[in-house]
């Protein structure tokens, strides 16, 4: 089958660091992208690995490991407008896309 | 650039009711996409068209849904007779032409079945 599975929570204070995992088992897995949504918003683009490695877009990074099936987004310096859910989502290839359940993200003060 | 627009925003009918939700794609994007997200769970495929053709329909859970995507433009998406497990959040997306990893999606259409 398909999927992709991610915590479905994690709690971070503002400033610090935090790694969000997800690990997928897909056939045909071409690529592995990032989308974030706030509470009764839209999910939002937030990047793209087609190659192993790390992919940097300002605060954020977001990483693949094709051997190991596995990936994950890095948020840095967090704010508490970084409070949203999180979810990675599985390029099958063709126009596919695979989501996880998405990890809910809480920043403290 | 106008973003992906769903409507209604919300719909709360009663079991065996009809609802038609419309999607209108970002000007120009050939691709649009129907996803469902029920309550804590993962934002499922439902169906993908390219301009008004049904490319895969795979994710739709059976025939009481039906999606027209007429002359390429806007899409439905009917449900008729509603069940309980019909209840959701329905999400509309297009993109580009060709394969795209980068989907905009429009903020929803929040489906509570009575």
């Amino acid at each position: 089958g398909q999927s992709l599975e991610q915590p479905s929570e994690v709690t971070a204070v503002e400033g610090a660091i935090v790694q969000i995992n997800c690990t997928y088992q897909t056939s045909g897995f071409y690529g592995l992208s990032w989308y974030q949504q706030h509470d009764g918003g839209a999910p939002t683009f937030l990047s793209y690995n087609a190659l192993d490695g790390l992919e940097e877009t300002g605060r954020f990074s977001s990483f693949l490991s094709r051997s190991d099936s596995y990936g994950y987004l890095l948020l840095q310096e967090l704010q508490m407008k970084d409070s949203a859910s999180y979810f990675c989502a599985g390029n099958t290839g063709g126009f596919k896309t695979i989501f996880g359940a998405g990890t809910r993200l809480f920043v403290k003060a | 650039e106008a973003g992906v627009t769903q409507f209604p925003s919300h719909s709360v009918i009663e079991k065996g009711q009809t609802v038609t939700l419309r999607c209108d794609p970002i000007s120009g994007h050939d691709n649009l996409y129907w996803y469902r997200r029920v309550m804590g769970k993962e934002i499922k495929f439902l169906l993908h068209f390219v301009k008004e053709s049904k490319q895969d329909e795979s994710g739709m859970p059976n025939n009481r849904f039906l999606a027209e995507r007429t002359g390429g433009t806007y899409s439905t998406l009917k449900v008729q007779p509603a069940e309980l497990e019909d209840s959701g959040v329905y999400f509309c997306a297009s993109s580009q032409e060709g394969p795209s990893y980068e989907q905009y999606f429009g903020p929803g259409t929040r489906l509570t079945v009575t």
